[in-house]
This record gives structure tokens, sequence and C-alpha cells, in this order.
């Protein structure tokens, strides 16, 4: 079936530092979305990622697409404690999103 | 404008028993879809709506789930006979066809406990 594995899955950072968190799929995504959730909220979108090799910077935020399209990667920079919570990627199969397990990153003061 | 609604935020029910969780999405979106969030784990698709089209009910985990939405708009995700293990946040999510961008927009969630 349609799967899409993320790594890793917990991180704790101290303030400053920076963190990765890397998706992949077997096959070939039509696009990959991201969505952070907040501890006890629900996830919320922060970004779609189309083409081949696509780079996408939101502020510290920055998010990369795979040339073959079946990786992803989301890098923050120097990290804050806003930046708390559980990131997951989602993969498009179609209509559907096949979401990732999500990395818990915990930021220490 | 409003976001995505459920009810109840919180259900607690004995095992064996029927429950039945709601769903009101943003108006308009033509999109939605039913995922299940265990404690400290991913979003495990359930079934997902889109328009008039027959629902992809790929992710149900057994014939004891099953979802229906009417009118296009509201959706009632049932669960018959409910076990423990079925114990778990469920979220609904809305999106609209806009541009190509299927963006999902969250419900709270509903926290089922099956004591």
């Amino acid at each position: 079936g349609q799967q899409v594995m993320q790594i890793p899955q917990y991180q704790h950072v101290q303030e400053g530092e920076d963190f990765t968190t890397y998706c992949n799929s077997s096959t070939t995504l039509s696009n990959i979305q991201w969505y952070k959730q907040r501890p006890g909220g629900h996830p919320v979108f922060l970004i779609q990622l189309v083409k081949s090799g696509e780079v996408k910077k939101q502020k510290r935020l920055t998010f990369q697409f795979g040339e073959a399209k079946k990786n992803s990667s989301l890098h923050i920079t120097a990290t804050q404690t806003t930046d708390v919570g559980t990131y997951f990627c989602a993969g498009s199969f179609g209509g559907k999103l096949i979401f990732g397990q999500g990395t818990e990153l915990s930021v220490k003061p | 404008g409003a976001g995505v609604s459920q009810s109840p935020s919180n259900k607690v029910t004995e095992k064996g028993k029927d429950v039945e969780l709601r769903c009101d999405p943003i108006s308009g979106h033509t999109a939605l879809y039913w995922y299940r969030q265990s404690l400290g784990q991913g979003l495990e698709f359930l079934i997902y709506f889109q328009g008039n089209s027959a629902p992809d009910k790929s992710g149900l985990p057994s014939d004891r789930f099953s979802a229906e939405r009417t009118g296009g708009s509201v959706s009632t995700l049932t669960i018959q006979r409910t076990q423990q293990e079925d114990s778990a946040v469920y979220l609904c999510a809305s999106s609209a066809l806009a541009g190509g961008t299927y963006e999902q927009y969250f419900g709270p969630g509903t926290r089922l406990t099956v004591t």
C-alpha cells in the first residue's frame, strides 16, 4: 500500500540549534504537504510542494522536494520554543493524503 | 469564517456500544476526510469523500467502521460494537479544490475512550 516514512520520530534540541525532519515515499508523489501539530492541538497546514526539486522558505523554515518527487525535508534554522510540536509530512496519492508518522520536536530553552 | 467543527469533543463509551461522531466541514469544501490518531502516533487515514463520487473507504480498519456524508456537507463516522483499541482521537478535515491546492483544514477532533 501507499506509505510515507518519516524520521526521526523524536528530536530534542537546545534552543538555537537547527532541526531537520525527513520524509520518504516508495512511489512518486503528486505533491507533498507539511503540517504542524502543537501539543493538544490539531494539525495545521504549513506548505505544499509540487515541482521536482522545489525549495520553499518560510522565515526560518526551509522545505525541499526531491528531484524524483519521492522524498522531502523540513529544516528549521535556530529553533525557538515556539517551534515545539509534531511536524508531519503528507504525500498526495490522487486526492488522498497519506501522512507520515511525524517528528516530535522539543526545544529546551 | 467558521472552521471545521466536530462533536462531541469527548466521548466515553462502554465496550460493545455503538458511537457516532459528527463532522461539519467548511462551507463549500467538496472533500472531507476522517483520520484516527492514537496517543503519540501519526494520522491514520480512514475514509475520504470527494463531491458526489464514491468514497474511498480503503483506510477503514474493519467492517465495524462506516461513514456517511449527507448532502455533500455533514459527515458521520459510526463505530459499531466498540473495542478498547478503538480509543483514539478521531480527526475530520475538509479541503477545497482551488488551483490545485488541496490544503486540509482540520477540526479539533473527538477524543473517544472505550472502557
